[in-house]
């Protein structure tokens, strides 16, 4: 299995500033994701970042207000710009995995411990 | 667009009580279905995931179904440590799409 950390794990910041959220893996993975989880809420995908690509971004969510980088196989940054208070949730990563044993072989998603963000 | 429904939305069981969770879906094509388990402050924990209609997983007190619209993880003989919110996801092409989940509560 893949261990996923983020950096920070939490941050209280001020409207109209910007915040770098940092996602390391301990393997080399092709495809890594971001996700939302606003308070009380499920996750919501925000974008999917290949290496040596421009992410994908969902319906909803723009480069100039999320923008992600993915400089190798292993890290990802996505960034929150211009934040609001709307923007107070919690910022997953993931990435995708294909999980081989006695049983079979099957698909997955790897979840980051989540980065805590609060905008005042 | 993919839809998945979970209920109950929250479920408070007694130590020993088993029960069952729900997950309605919706999706042009199904590339699986999965299961998640979520504790306070933690990223999703992979459980299981789901590719056709019959199949049945199981961990340890633990067992996902699934038909052709709905997916059900019954919980046998809940600990207190099996409190967690559970979250359903089904996969079209490499994208989730994540129901609100069930937050399950067992008391001792």
């Amino acid at each position: 299995s893949a261990v996923i950390s983020q950096k920070p794990s939490r941050d209280i910041c001020q409207r109209g500033t910007s915040l770098t959220i940092q996602c390391q893996v301990d393997s080399q993975v092709t495809m890594m994701f971001w996700y939302r989880q606003q308070p009380g809420q499920s996750l919501t995908l925000i974008a999917t970042a290949n290496q040596g690509s421009e992410a994908t971004y969902e319906s909803g969510f723009v480069i100039d207000k999320f923008p992600i980088s993915r400089p190798n196989l292993t890290f990802s940054t996505l960034t929150v710009s211009n934040m609001s208070p709307e923007d107070s949730s919690i910022y997953l990563c993931s990435v995708a995995a294909h999980l081989t044993g006695t049983g079979g072989s099957t698909d997955t998603q790897y979840f980051g411990p989540g980065t805590r963000l609060t905008v005042l | 667009e993919d839809q998945v429904t979970q209920s109950p939305e929250a479920l408070r069981l007694q130590e020993g009580e088993s029960s069952s969770l729900n997950c309605s879906y919706t999706v042009s094509g199904l590339r699986g279905l999965f299961w998640y388990r979520q504790d306070p402050g933690k990223g999703p924990e992979f459980l299981f995931t789901l590719y056709s209609a019959g199949e049945e997983k199981e961990k340890e007190r633990l067992k996902a179904t699934l038909t052709k619209k709905e997916s059900f993880l019954h919980i046998t003989a809940p600990k207190p440590e099996d409190s967690a919110t559970y979250l359903c996801a089904v996969q079209n092409d490499y994208k989730l799409s994540f129901g609100a989940g069930t937050t399950v509560t067992v008391r001792a």
